[in-house]
């Protein structure tokens, strides 16, 4: 079972808007609208910040932003802030297994 | 507040065998879908397995990695989750998380509790 694909690095400057993406098959993120998205600071537990390919949870700020089109979803943070800097990593059902992406670290420069 | 707590994580040889538990609250724990996903040292996310609410028949799935080795179960009157894990590899070294699973995503992660499988 391969992980989805996400590029391993992204940048951008404060304000500036950054989109990630994640890239899997028809058996997964094209075959189900259940992607989520996690942030991870280091040494800290995962953070969900998107569920259901587009919806955010209680108390996450609405810069981020989440899409999807076929087999590629996507992570968008608007607005960069200093600690939108950690590690995203992309999820997807894929029918009674979830799947991860490999993450993608994300700098603010 | 949602509250998952992970415990018994420890060194252990290849070969053996550990159970771990997250006591969970804040929550209706009895209706509530559970996983356990794992983060090997410098490497990304990985899913273990699920168990559902429902009482009785097949109730847990698993990653294919440790399908056969791990087992997913549950005491409801404890509003506990436990991971037994059997015949540990060297490669099962890792943080393992306990979390709420719903609508395809983990909602809800604890604090995290090392396994370390080495001779």
């Amino acid at each position: 079972q391969s992980a989805l694909t996400q590029p391993p690095s992204a940048s951008g400057s404060p304000g500036q808007s950054v989109t990630i993406s994640c890239t899997g098959t028809s058996s997964d993120v094209g075959g189900y609208n259940f992607v989520s998205w996690y942030q991870q600071h280091p040494g800290k537990a995962p953070k969900l910040m998107i569920y259901e390919v587009i919806k955010r949870p209680s108390g996450v700020p609405d810069r981020f932003s989440g899409s999807k089109s076929g087999t590629t979803a996507s992570l968008t943070v608007s607005g960069l802030q200093a600690e939108d800097e950690a590690d995203y990593y992309c999820c997807s059902y894929a029918g009674n297994r979830l799947i991860f992406g490999g993450g993608t670290k994300l700098t603010v420069l | 507040e949602v509250q998952l707590a992970e415990s018994g994580g420890v060194l252990v040889k290849p070969g053996g065998s550990l159970r771990l538990s997250c006591a969970a609250s804040g929550f209706t724990f009895n209706s509530a879908w559970m996983s356990w996903v794992r983060q090997g040292p410098g490497k990304g996310l990985e899913w273990v397995g699920r168990i559902n609410p429902k009482a009785g028949g097949e109730r847990a799935d698993y990653a294919a990695l440790v399908r056969g080795r791990f087992i997913i179960s549950r005491d409801d009157s404890q509003s506990t989750v436990y991971l037994q894990m059997n015949n540990l590899e060297i490669e099962d070294t890792a943080v393992y998380y306990c979390t709420t699973y719903g609508s395809g995503s983990f909602m809800a992660w604890g604090q995290g509790t090392l396994v370390t499988v080495s001779s």
